[in-house]
């Protein structure tokens, strides 16, 4: 069964830095491609970003770019998102998803942050 | 960045019958749109992927069609289970990008 599980999240002020984590089992790592997905609470959907399969390239949103890195530990199975300079605006759930040809295909459940002073 | 647009924002409708979402690309996307389901406190669920496949596990009911810009999920007679938020996101060109949902409630 697959499943992605993050961590991570909490509350933390603006112009902070915090790593959340997403801990994957039930498939071969390795070979997915792998996405962060946020939802502002009662909005919709934002990509955020994706990192290849070896985590050799990875995207991002205008949104987000320079201010936050995504990387990949495949011998631990974990993906991570690195957030810095973080902005009210950024408050979210943020999700993992497994990723194929960039549909995500199986999300984990969330975790949730939140940029206030 | 291509603006996904759906439609309508709020539909309201009974157990049994047809639901038509729309979404529209502000450039063509191809075929490579997907469609996703939220349920309150849930995270999203894959149902369709580029325009008319069914992801693993999603009932026959749930269908998708549309190519270019102008796309549609239907779902041929709703059950219970389906009272959800529809979104669809394209994955033809960086960023990905997801449409604003369609909220499916009953009538």
């Amino acid at each position: 069964e697959v499943q992605l599980l993050e961590s991570g999240g909490g509350l933390i002020q603006p112009g902070g830095s915090l790593r959340v984590s997403c801990a994957a089992s039930g498939f071969t790592f390795s070979s997915y491609d792998m996405s962060w997905v946020r939802q502002t609470p009662g909005k919709g959907l934002e990509w955020v970003s994706s990192i290849s399969a070896n985590g050799a390239g990875t995207q991002y949103a205008d949104s987000v770019k320079g201010r936050f890195t995504t990387s990949r530990d495949n011998s631990k199975n974990t993906v991570y998102l690195q957030m810095s300079s973080l902005k009210a605006e950024d408050t979210a759930v943020y999700y993992c998803a497994r990723s194929v040809n960039w549909n995500q295909d199986y999300w984990g459940q969330g975790t949730l942050v939140t940029v206030s002073s | 960045e291509i603006v996904l647009t759906q439609s309508p924002a709020t539909l309201s409708l009974s157990p049994g019958e047809r639901a038509t979402l729309s979404c529209r690309a502000s450039q063509s996307v191809r075929n490579y749109l997907a469609w996703y389901q939220q349920k309150p406190g849930q995270a999203p669920r894959l149902l369709i992927y580029d325009t008319s496949n069914r992801a693993t596990g999603i009932p026959a009911r749930f269908s998708g069609s549309g190519s270019g810009t102008d796309f549609t999920l239907t779902i041929s007679s709703l059950e219970p289970e389906d009272f959800a938020v529809y979104y669809c996101q394209q994955r033809s060109s960086w960023p990905l990008t997801f449409g604003g949902g369609t909220k499916v409630e009953i009538k």
